[in-house]
């Protein structure tokens, strides 16, 4: 079936402007999270929904950075005046309520 | 503090040989242990995963990892390497009761040759 997917896989924004970035969950899959991936690092958490409730913000960066998921399926996480320290591969999984979390291809945004 | 540890960022091996990537993990009580690889372009990949019981864990594509309580370790193996391997390969681990949190690794890189 369908994995996780995400969209767009590459943005490319100037220094200040707002984007967003989609994350279509697999169908059916109750939890939601957002993962960034600075080059050469390993994925750090941002943020977790349980459905369209936002349990877990705590990995946020600043108040620049906003998720949302309000029908308990897509996810959008939006980041405001975006700067380059921003630039990162930005991840998607969901999961089942005990189930292994599945990753999606990730977006990779340049801030330039 | 709380981490999770990948001491080596690169490995290169010849295919055919042997593997082990290290891992350790520094928290107060035994977290949830789990191994991903992500290959370029793609996203992560479960390889295998510990919560409890036999501390020997089978994966997929033939990797196992070890559990070791009084090294704070859970190492992956493979016996024999293959070209299709390469890619960077992810520690993580979930705290017990500790809600959903996934923490990762620094990662280490694999490269084989042939």
């Amino acid at each position: 079936g369908a994995g996780v997917s995400q969209s767009p896989r590459y943005k490319v924004a100037k220094r200040g402007q707002d984007v967003a970035l989609r994350c279509d969950p697999i169908s059916g899959h109750v939890s939601l999270f957002w993962y960034q991936q600075a080059l050469g690092q390993g994925p750090e958490f941002l943020t977790y929904f349980q459905n369209e409730a936002q349990l877990d913000k705590s990995g946020l960066p600043s108040d620049r950075f906003f998720a949302e998921r309000p029908e308990g399926s897509v996810s959008t996480l939006k980041i405001q005046r975006t700067q380059q320290e921003d630039s990162a591969v930005y991840l998607c999984a969901s999961s089942a309520s005990s189930g292994d979390r599945d990753f999606g291809p990730g977006t990779r945004l340049t801030v330039l | 503090a709380q981490s999770v540890t990948q001491p080596d960022i690169h490995i290169t091996v010849s295919e055919g040989a042997s593997l082990e990537l290290r891992c350790n993990y520094s928290y107060g009580a035994t977290p949830y242990l789990f191994w991903y690889v992500q290959s370029p372009g793609q996203g992560l990949q479960l390889l295998l995963k510990y919560f409890s019981g036999d501390t020997l864990v089978q994966g997929i594509k033939g990797f196992e990892a070890e559990f070791k309580r009084s090294q704070s370790s859970f190492n992956l193996r493979k016996p024999s390497v293959h070209w299709s391997d390469a890619a960077e390969y992810f520690c993580a681990v979930v705290l017990t009761g500790g809600g959903n949190k996934l923490t990762f690794g620094t990662g280490t890189q694999l490269k084989v040759e042939l």
